[in-house]
């Protein structure tokens, strides 16, 4: 059981990034699916899920993101996407993908994401 | 929100000796904590869910404690690999998850 972020790098302020969360292992569909990121040198930060078919779906978003980042899913590509918008140097992190089962048991190995002019 | 606050936020100890770091929820979160491991550059690594369940693969040195709304771990007869950041989550009530702020144990 497995997921791979990709995508991240080096982002001009106000910019746009795309995420990937490719998952192995497992059908992504039947769980949450979390993204957490990390600044330099600070703790862990929730920045959204999608749930799981179940629920449709559904997505919510940490507030310092709501209304610029989109989470989504493609099912044929077992995979998780974050969409990240309007980017600033607050939003500078590794950015983690992880599966949700109450506790997050599953982690990507994360993605640099740095926006800097 | 839940607010969660970790002390101490640094500790230091010797081999083969027991620390104990407080994880305090702003509220009742009826056990819904987590554990996490995290070294430098690596992702977190669950330790312990529900308070008390011990990860499957996770030694048996850490144990899970309650009192009230302070939630603590415990690390018994400490080993060198046991040196990184130690953060709690709460997930009782979301959004958002919410994490403590973290201790680091230097060995």
């Amino acid at each position: 059981e497995q997921l791979v972020e990709s995508g991240g790098g080096l982002v001009q302020p106000g910019g746009s990034l795309r995420l990937s969360c490719a998952v192995s292992g497992f059908t992504a569909s039947f769980f949450y699916i979390d993204w957490v990121r990390q600044s330099p040198g600070k703790g862990l930060e929730w920045v959204g899920r999608t749930a799981d078919n179940s629920n449709h779906f559904h997505t919510d978003y940490a507030a310092p993101v709501k209304d610029r980042f989109i989470i989504s899913r493609d099912e044929s590509q077992n995979s998780v996407f974050l969409q990240m918008n309007s980017l600033t140097a607050e939003d500078t992190a590794v950015y983690y993908c992880t599966r949700s089962l109450k506790a997050f048991d599953t982690w990507g190995q994360g993605t640099q994401v740095t926006v800097s002019s | 929100d839940i607010q969660l606050t970790q002390s101490p936020s640094s500790l230091s100890a010797s081999v083969g000796d027991r620390v104990t770091m407080t994880c305090r929820a702003s509220r009742d979160i009826s056990t819904s904590l987590a554990w996490y491991q995290q070294k430098p550059g690596k992702a977190p690594k669950v330790l312990l869910s529900d308070a008390f369940t011990l990860q499957r693969g996770v030694p048996s040195r850490f144990i899970g404690g309650r009192s009230g709304t302070d939630y603590t771990l415990t690390i018994f007869r400490l080993q060198p690999d046991d040196s990184a950041t130690y953060y709690c989550q709460q997930y009782y009530l979301t959004p958002p998850v919410t994490f403590g702020g973290g201790t680091t144990v230097e060995i």
